[in-house]
């Protein structure tokens, strides 16, 4: 069974800085691009960062590029986002997700997500 | 940026009635379109991928069509648990973007 684990948030203060990590399990997590997507508090879904099966290529949204960084350790079957410079759009529950595969493609849609970890961006 | 735009904002529907949700892309994303379900207090779930491709696990009763810049989200009739939000999201130019949601609730 796939299981994605979230861990890392809380509240920080604007301008702060934040690591969020993903436990993932039961798949071969060096095969599959990784995700991070966000919803504020009642909002819809918005995509962060992704980032390749190798770890040799990394995706941002304009939001947040420059600030945040994701990368992964296939040794610890984790993946990572380290936030600086917070600011309180950032407010949202962070999923952490995989890349979806089938009939040997990959594809940059959001199959296996985890829970959450809320990150709070307040003073 | 590719902006996909979801209507109706909200569908009220009841329990066994068949629900049409579209979603609408500012420029060709080809088939590359995907379709997640949003259960409140759940992660989102993915349902179709590719326009019109089931993911696994999910059940006949969703199914989705259209290519270019329209598509459309079928569900043929709605049990209890589809009660819920959806959300289009785009992969075939980065970034990638997500529509803002269709509410599907009960009537």
């Amino acid at each position: 069974e796939v299981q994605l684990l979230e861990s890392g948030g809380g509240l920080v203060q604007p301008g702060g800085s934040l690591r969020l990590s993903c436990a993932a399990s039961g798949f071969t997590f060096s095969s599959y691009a990784m995700y991070w997507v966000r919803q504020a508090p009642g909002k819809g879904l918005e995509w962060v960062s992704g980032i390749s099966g190798s770890g040799g290529i990394t995706y941002y949204a304009d939001s947040v590029k420059g600030r945040f960084t994701i990368s992964r350790d296939s040794s610890k079957n984790t993946l990572y986002l380290q936030m600086n410079s917070l600011r309180a759009e950032d407010t949202a529950l962070y999923y952490c997700a995989s890349g979806a595969c089938s009939g040997g493609g990959c594809y940059s849609y959001f199959q296996h997500w985890g829970q959450g970890t809320l990150v709070t961006v307040s003073s | 940026e590719i902006v996909l735009t979801q209507s109706p904002a909200t569908l009220s529907l009841s329990p066994g009635e068949r629900a049409t949700l579209s979603c609408r892309a500012s420029q060709s994303v080809s088939s590359y379109l995907a379709w997640y379900q949003q259960r409140p207090g759940q992660a989102p779930r993915l349902l179709i991928y590719d326009a019109s491709n089931r993911a696994t696990g999910i059940p006949a009763r969703f199914s989705g069509s259209g290519s270019g810049t329209d598509f459309t989200l079928t569900i043929s009739s709605l049990g209890p648990e589809d009660f819920a939000v959806y959300y289009c999201q785009q992969r075939s130019n980065w970034p990638l973007t997500f529509g803002g949601g269709t509410k599907v609730e009960i009537k």
